[in-house]
């Protein structure tokens, strides 16, 4: 059974760069592309990024000029950096990750099946 | 990017009870939906993908439907588990965008 953990600091100031690392166990990090979803308190989920183990990445406009997120195969880990934080990025934040499928159309990915538990970070000074 | 867009946000159901979720995308989609429930203060669970597949280990009451711009999730008769917020993903484009939520409470 795959699972993913993620750990960092829980408080960040504003202004200061954001580093989370989730650790996949049960499965190997090789072979399938791993995202980081974001969730203000109270609110829905944003998408942030992906990466593959070939260090392939796409990210979310919205946030790609600030955002970074590369993996380490050697440890089965990958990480995000988002940096200037200000409050609007207070949020739990969850690694994933991406599904994909055959059906009688063809191949298919981008759902997500595997989840951390999420980590909130909030940014304060 | 696609906007999905969630109905009703509140959704009061007896348990036992049918209860339909709707979601809707601002151009179409084909088949690339996905369904979630969220417990509080546990992450999403992937309930159904490609419009209409279950995942491994959902129960056969949990049903989703629909193609293009217009999708269901049906949960044929209410377990008290079943009381959660649900959220439906796109990922027909890169940029993967998640519906507002449906909050399922009971009445």
């Amino acid at each position: 059974q795959v699972q993913l953990q993620e750990s960092g600091p829980g408080l960040v100031k504003p202004s200061e760069t954001l580093s989370l690392t989730c650790t996949v166990s049960g499965g190997s990090i090789s072979s399938y592309y791993w995202s980081w979803i974001r969730q203000p308190p109270g609110k829905g989920l944003e998408w942030i990024g992906y990466t593959y183990y070939s260090g392939d990445a796409n990210y979310n406009p919205s946030l790609e000029s600030r955002v970074t997120i590369s993996v380490d195969t050697s440890k089965n880990q990958f990480s995000l950096r988002l940096s200037s934080v200000t409050a609007a990025d207070t949020a739990v934040y969850y690694c994933a990750r991406r599904h994909s499928y055959y059906d009688s159309s063809g191949y298919y990915y981008g759902d997500f099946d595997y989840w951390g538990q999420g980590t909130l970070v909030t940014v304060s000074s | 990017e696609i906007v999905m867009t969630q109905s009703p946000a509140t959704l009061s159901v007896s348990p036992g009870e049918r209860a339909t979720l709707s979601c809707r995308a601002s151009q179409s989609v084909s088949s690339n939906l996905a369904w979630y429930q969220q417990k509080p203060g546990q992450a999403p669970r992937l309930l159904i993908y490609g419009a209409s597949t279950r995942a491994t280990g959902i129960p056969g009451r949990f049903s989703g439907s629909g193609s293009g711009t217009d999708f269901t999730l049906t949960i044929s008769s209410l377990q008290s588990e079943d009381f959660a917020v649900y959220y439906c993903q796109q990922y027909y484009i890169g940029l993967y965008t998640f519906g507002q939520g449906t909050k399922l409470e009971i009445k």
